[in-house]
């Protein structure tokens, strides 16, 4: 079975400050992974996902995140936060054979920009 | 209109209503899915549709009843809900095979009273 922690479930930040949100993600086979962005009474939008190739994947609005198949780790990282990056940011995985695939997500990293 | 849409956006009802929630995708998509998001808890799927067949049911209780008459419109069907089904349910869709990546709608807040 696969699982995905999100290890901070809060990170205050400083505008223009960088920032990482951390992920980890255990599977016996091969994955696909996604970060979602969620603001305030709306859904889930895609920021990004990785399904082959660079292991380096750039995102929307500035962001972007790093596949590490070793340490089973996609940390989403943005070198300069804008106040309207305060939301909450889901990572997620799923099984790169499961076809109309299953995506299984984390708690959640409630971002907090401040001036 | 584009994307992933969801009627309505707020319903409140009483325990003994039966009401729907309605989800469109203009995508092209196959696939569908409902999920439960609470406060503090991780999104749970609930429901999973390819090309209008059902495939996964997450242990949903009966009185959730889902509906897909096209691979384009997807319906959850409610009936004697419990206070603590009151949640954010979201609608998301995708294609089969492209990497699966999914597209959520905005949500429809419910609240049981």
């Amino acid at each position: 079975a696969q699982s995905v922690t999100q290890l901070d479930s809060q990170v205050p930040v400083f505008e223009e400050a960088p920032v990482e949100l951390r992920c980890n993600y255990s599977s016996s086979v091969s994955v696909y992974l996604f970060w979602y962005v969620q603001y305030p009474n709306q859904g889930l939008q895609l920021l990004l996902k990785y399904l082959s190739g660079s292991t380096l994947v750039k995102g929307i609005n500035g962001f972007e995140a790093e596949f590490n198949k070793s340490q089973t780790s996609f940390h989403l990282r943005k070198p300069s936060v804008h106040i309207s990056d305060t939301a909450e940011y889901f990572c997620a995985v799923s099984d790169q054979g499961n076809q109309g695939g299953k995506l299984i997500f984390g708690q959640g990293t409630e971002l907090s920009v401040k001036p | 209109e584009t994307g992933v849409t969801q009627t309505p956006r707020h319903l409140v009802m009483g325990m003994t209503n039966k009401k729907s929630l309605k989800c469109e995708q203009h995508l092209g998509h196959n696939a569908m899915y409902w999920y439960k998001q609470s406060a503090k808890k991780p999104l749970e799927l609930m429901f999973v549709y390819n090309f209008k067949e059902q495939t996964e049911n997450n242990s949903v209780p009966s009185r959730f009843s889902p509906e897909c008459p096209n691979s384009s419109h997807l319906f959850l069907h409610l009936h004697t809900l419990q206070p603590e089904d009151s949640a954010l349910y979201l609608c998301a869709s995708s294609k089969v095979g492209s990497g699966d990546t999914q597209y959520f709608g905005p949500g429809t807040r419910l609240t049981v009273l």
